[in-house]
């Protein structure tokens, strides 16, 4: 019983295209996030919603548009890929901020 | 200077050591005090918090705080080869719905039979 899935889980496109990836959580959580984790394993916060509202927009270009249709969903699509988009996608959740239960991943290849 | 200063190691050492993993961090505001473990091609799964200064001890497993120091640090007793993974310590900041949390780059940890 999956808590937060992700799909799909590997994502290989070129660049200029326009992808979407999609979250689901099931616990019930009022908070979710979207976190970019680069070739160095660097995680970083993306944005944060909250019962379908964005609270956090790190300075995240524009190409990028969350959307959360529910509070159990956060979806991401990306406009325009570029090379440097290529990383690993993880989604989150949470009822307090500092409990995060992160999905599985979306490995992004942008060629 | 970076948030969050995490070595990324490599970490290697012998099934049953005892294995000690650090962060420094610059900003006073921090309150909670992450240790997240990353398997390989997996998500990060929360391994323990604490607030404040202070420790806890969650089996094999013990959070250390020093907020006068900026230092908080993670210890595995009797590391097995399944505590092989990357480790990243994480700061939460901010309060009033705008919290986030900011992470250390991670120390890949092997644990070897």
């Amino acid at each position: 019983d999956t808590a937060v899935s992700q799909t799909p889980k590997y994502l290989v496109t070129q660049m200029g295209n326009d992808k979407s990836i999609k979250c689901e959580q099931n616990l019930g959580h009022d908070t979710m996030y979207w976190y970019k984790q680069d070739s160095k394993k660097f995680l970083k916060i993306m944005f944060s919603y909250n019962n379908k509202e964005l609270i956090i927009n790190e300075t995240v270009p524009n190409r990028f548009s969350p959307k959360s249709p529910d509070k159990a969903h956060l979806n991401l699509h990306i406009n325009s890929l570029e090379l440097g988009d290529s990383a690993v996608y993880f989604c989150a959740s949470s009822q307090t901020s500092y409990e995060q239960y992160f999905g599985p991943g979306t490995r992004l290849t942008v060629t | 200077q970076k948030e969050v200063e995490q070595d990324p190691g490599p970490l290697s050492v012998p099934e049953g050591a005892i294995v000690s993993l650090n962060c420094t961090y610059s900003n006073s505001a921090f309150q909670y005090f992450m240790w997240y473990r990353q398997y390989s091609r997996k998500g990060p799964e929360l391994l323990m918090y604490t607030y404040s200064s202070g420790n806890k001890e969650d089996g094999r497993f013990t959070a250390q705080v020093d907020k006068s120091s900026k230092y908080i640090s993670l210890f595995i007793r009797d590391s097995q080869p399944s505590d092989s993974a990357t480790y990243l310590c994480a700061m939460h900041l901010g309060q009033g719905g705008s919290e986030k949390l900011v992470f250390g780059k991670g120390t890949k940890l092997t644990v070897n039979p």
